[in-house]
């Protein structure tokens, strides 16, 4: 059973404007990682945060965690056509090293 | 991909038929994954390996086994293949397991008839 759930399924937005998405689960966690796969291809990973960690940044992407409320959100600023793909968050939790998926966020980005 | 190639790309079989997927890896990565990728459940760990001839069960593992003889190759088996196994399965590798990146390949989409 999946860890995280992402939301909302799909987002559909035009360039330049920014996209946010968002990962609940159910229970405690060591991290938290975001991954991004375009269509017929394998995930690529975006960005880490860990349970202490409260927001992240890379380039355009934004990641916060709020452990009290169990979720995460990624937030792309200034969207391009090339961010389409699908989004999945990943969690690790307890003593175990393997993650676990989503079922993802389809973002559509209009040029 | 990072050095990570899975063969066959693609594959149509019959139910009742074994299949082998075969995941290559040149990064000398001590952790292997094998995942399936079906619509509206994501991504689901079939069974993973954590060095050579260490391997463990993931959420999916009925119906499937596998084999890891080297660092670089690991080996995904349909015994008996059936038609709820047509999905696209991808081979991800990590350094050291725990809060680690993993690397995934570029998939291997299998339908069986």
């Amino acid at each position: 059973s999946q860890q995280g759930e992402e939301d909302p399924q799909a987002l559909s937005i035009q360039e330049g404007e920014n996209a946010t998405m968002n990962c609940s689960y159910k229970t405690s966690i060591n991290n938290l990682q975001w991954y991004r796969q375009n269509s017929g291809r394998g995930l690529v990973h975006l960005i880490l945060i860990r349970s202490n960690e409260r927001e992240k940044h890379s380039g355009r992407l934004r990641v916060t965690l709020d452990t009290s409320k169990k979720s995460s959100s990624l937030l792309i600023t200034a969207s391009r056509a090339a961010d389409t793909a699908s989004y999945f968050c990943a969690t690790e939790s307890g003593g175990s090293y393997i993650p676990t998926f989503g079922r993802g966020t389809s973002l559509i980005v209009h040029p | 991909d990072a050095g990570i190639t899975q063969s066959p790309r693609h594959k149509v079989t019959e139910t009742g038929t074994p299949v082998t997927l075969r995941c290559h890896q040149t990064e000398n990565h001590r952790y292997m994954y094998w995942y399936r990728q079906d619509p509206g459940h994501g991504l689901r760990l079939i069974h993973y390996s954590y060095g050579v001839k260490d391997t463990d069960k993931g959420e999916v593992s009925d119906g499937y086994s596998v084999s890891r003889s080297k660092t670089e190759d690991f080996l995904l088996t349909l015994e008996s293949a059936t038609s709820s196994q047509t999905s696209v399965y991808f081979c991800a590798i990590s350094e050291s397991g725990a809060s680690d990146t993993q690397y995934f390949g570029p998939g291997t989409r299998l339908t069986v008839l």
